[in-house]
């Protein structure tokens, strides 16, 4: 059974970082292309980054670019999102999901964990 | 970048069926897909290429797509069908994916 696990969300001040993993199990992670999409309170789904199931090919949204950073451990199978200069904005549940490739819809989806920029 | 327009809500009466369209420039030229997202739930992906269903998700859901517009098709909707529905495309010329903003399907 494929299972996404997220975490590492809370609570981080305005100008903060925090780092989000995925840990993946079910499937051979090192095949597959990996994406975080976020969805702000009760607001729609926004994707926010995807790589490459080698990590050759990494993209980024407008609204990220620059101050997050998407990696993976093939050896770990586990996602990650570091994300600095947060802001208030950035306040969302974040998911992480799979991929064929990059193109590609995401088949599945992990439970998502909260993150929450405020002072 | 590109935009994919949905309408925030469509109702409509059990069994009868119910249509959620996604607009975007020439959408028809690129593969649509399509997520169910329930409350307090991750999405789920209930259409993909267009046309195509993951296994387990009831036949009672099509999609097509031609010129600007792609449509998810519920036919003979159920209680059960109550939620919000994405589309979401790869745009290429950004090397973007990018979701529309979501309808919000309302069981009568």
């Amino acid at each position: 059974e494929v299972q996404l696990v997220e975490s590492g969300g809370g609570l981080v001040k305005p100008g903060g970082s925090l780092r989000l993993s995925c840990a993946a199990s079910g499937f051979t992670f090192s095949s597959y292309s990996m994406n975080w999409v976020r969805q702000a309170p009760g607001k729609g789904l926004e994707w926010v980054s995807s790589i490459s199931s080698s990590s050759s090919y990494i993209y980024y949204a407008d609204s990220v670019k620059g101050r997050f950073t998407i990696s993976r451990d093939n050896a770990k199978n586990s996602l990650y999102l570091q994300m600095n200069s947060l802001r208030a904005e950035d306040t969302a549940v974040y998911y992480c999901a799979r991929g064929t490739t990059v193109v590609t819809p995401a088949d599945y989806w992990g439970q998502g964990t909260l993150v929450t920029v405020s002072s | 970048s590109y935009v994919l327009t949905q309408p925030p809500s469509v109702s409509v009466a059990p069994g009868q069926t119910a249509r959620i369209t996604c607009g975007g420039n020439n959408i028809g030229s690129k593969s649509v897909h399509w997520y169910q997202q329930k409350p307090g739930q991750a999405p789920v992906l209930v259409v993909y290429d267009d046309s195509d269903r993951p296994s387990g998700i009831p036949e009672r859901f099509s999609g097509s797509n031609s010129g600007n517009t792609a449509t998810l098709t519920i036919s003979r909707v159920e209680a059960g069908d109550e939620a919000d529905y994405y589309c979401q495309v790869w745009d290429s010329s950004s090397d973007h994916q990018v979701f529309g903003g979501g309808t919000k399907l309302t069981v009568l």
